[in-house]
């Protein structure tokens, strides 16, 4: 199986910062990477497929990068909507694995 | 709008049965693949299960092959998850998920293994 380490584990940001989580696979996926967000009590949701495409209805405020092994999710300028765990999510092969989790919280 | 609402959950003893359900509206469900993930307590998300757009092809990971079966109904835009010999590591929220690669979620549903 391919094992996806996510980077950091919390992260502690002020509104307006740069935030940059990352995943990395085990081998390598190609671009087959999502990332998701979900906030407390709710379900997850898509904001970047593929490595880099931005979900429809998403804020381009979230943005994807990487290919092979590594990959970013870079949030521009944080808003205070913005705190939510954030999952990365492989599916370049059976079975689909997904990293542990980045809660990002509010400086 | 899509729209994914799950049904079936609750407490169910270690060695028993229970079917959760699935439906789907807003989207042609027929021309979809869909999928369920769960997400034990204070945990990360894990995936359970796949099916094609026509339900002849499955996908399942060893955790839970065996045990589960996933099927739909696409004349009732439904989607089933039938889990059998359930142990109480299965203990999670079950989220029913549109698309090859979960687009869109429900808001998921308790399924608590304990005695």
């Amino acid at each position: 199986d391919i094992q996806m380490t996510q980077s950091p584990s919390f992260l502690s940001a002020s509104v307006g910062d740069r935030v940059t989580i990352n995943c990395k696979a085990s081998q390598n996926i190609n671009r087959y990477l999502n990332w998701y967000q979900q906030k407390l009590g709710e379900a997850p949701k898509l904001l970047i497929y593929n490595a880099n495409s931005l979900q429809t209805g998403i804020p381009s405020r979230f943005s994807g990068s990487g290919s092979g092994t590594d990959f970013t999710l870079t949030i521009s300028s944080l808003q205070p909507e913005d705190v939510a765990t954030y999952f990365c999510l492989q599916h370049n092969s059976w079975p689909y694995t997904f990293g542990a989790g980045t809660k990002l919280e509010l400086k | 709008e899509v729209q994914l609402v799950e049904s079936g959950g609750g407490l169910v003893q270690p060695g028993r049965s229970l079917k959760l359900s699935c439906a789907a509206s807003g989207f042609t469900f027929s021309n979809y693949y869909m999928a369920w993930v769960r997400q034990a307590p204070k945990k990360g998300l894990e995936w359970v299960a796949t099916i094609s757009t026509s339900g002849s092809r499955t996908y399942y990971p060893d955790s839970v092959k065996g045990r589960f079966t996933i099927s739909r109904d696409n004349a009732k835009s439904s989607l089933y998850l039938q889990m059998n010999s359930l142990k109480s590591e299965d203990t999670a929220t079950y989220y029913c998920a549109s698309g090859r690669t979960f687009d869109y979620w429900g808001q998921g549903v308790m399924v608590t293994v304990s005695s």
